[in-house]
């Protein structure tokens, strides 16, 4: 049973434009949300993340929305640039919950020059 | 300033035998989490120490196995290698754990590439 949700393998964007990451959850217990950025042959890179009392956080190129209602997350990064191409994965916790974090599968995010 | 460093980066081991990873965080992290990733998913939680003390564990059998030393460093065992053990081993390192500290994340490692043949 898959509590952390990408529904999109992969997304393609031209270089410059918007890239959108979408995330869905399942377990209401989750109150931190992270986003990683994983590139072959190293481990994944923490990018930004928000707890649940917020509905937006921004560092950067990157911002995070999350809309509790729904169970789901974005992340969108602007503007996009050949090197953001990697795999991206949406990861939750349960605070108090031993801690862990729980991943989708990742989304391969290919922004072309 | 090291990263979290791990060894071996890769390692091929025969079904029924035994592996030990090795993890050392980053200097003054005193959080070590081991997680399991193979081809396709995302990492998978295994353990989770801090201060020395376990303070998690995933849905692994028990042929999985870890700790924590006095110095931060940790170790993952597992015992009677089997096929499907083949993965990506992350370990992860943090001052906070998860949650405590506003945009904070756990620091990953490259990770053991294990292959069980």
């Amino acid at each position: 049973d898959q509590q952390v949700k990408q529904n999109s393998p992969s997304l393609s964007v031209q270089e410059g434009r918007i890239s959108i990451l979408n995330c869905d959850y399942t377990n209401s217990m989750f109150d931190y949300f992270l986003w990683y950025k994983k590139y072959p042959a190293e481990g994944p890179t923490f990018l930004i993340s928000i707890s649940s009392i917020k509905d937006k956080n921004e560092d950067g190129i990157f911002t995070v929305f999350l809309n509790k209602s729904a169970k789901h997350l974005s992340l969108h990064i602007v503007p996009s640039q050949p090197g953001d191409s990697a795999v991206y994965f949406c990861a939750a916790s349960a605070i108090g919950s031993n801690y862990k974090l729980t991943f989708g599968k990742g989304t391969l995010l290919t922004v072309n020059p | 300033d090291a990263g979290v460093t791990q060894s071996p980066t890769h390692l091929i081991k025969t079904r029924g035998q035994h592996v030990t990873l090795r993890c050392s965080p980053i200097s003054g992290h005193k959080s070590v989490s081991w997680y399991q990733q193979v081809l396709g998913q995302g990492p998978q939680f295994i353990f989770q120490y801090y201060e020395k003390e376990e303070r998690g564990r995933g849905n692994f059998p028990d042929r999985f196995s870890a700790r924590q030393f006095p110095n931060y460093s940790s170790e993952l065992n597992v015992n009677a290698l089997l096929l499907g053990d083949s993965a990506l081993y992350l370990c992860a390192s943090s001052l906070y754990l998860v949650g405590l500290a506003e945009n904070y994340g756990y620091t990953f490692g490259s990770g053991t590439r294990l292959t069980v043949v």
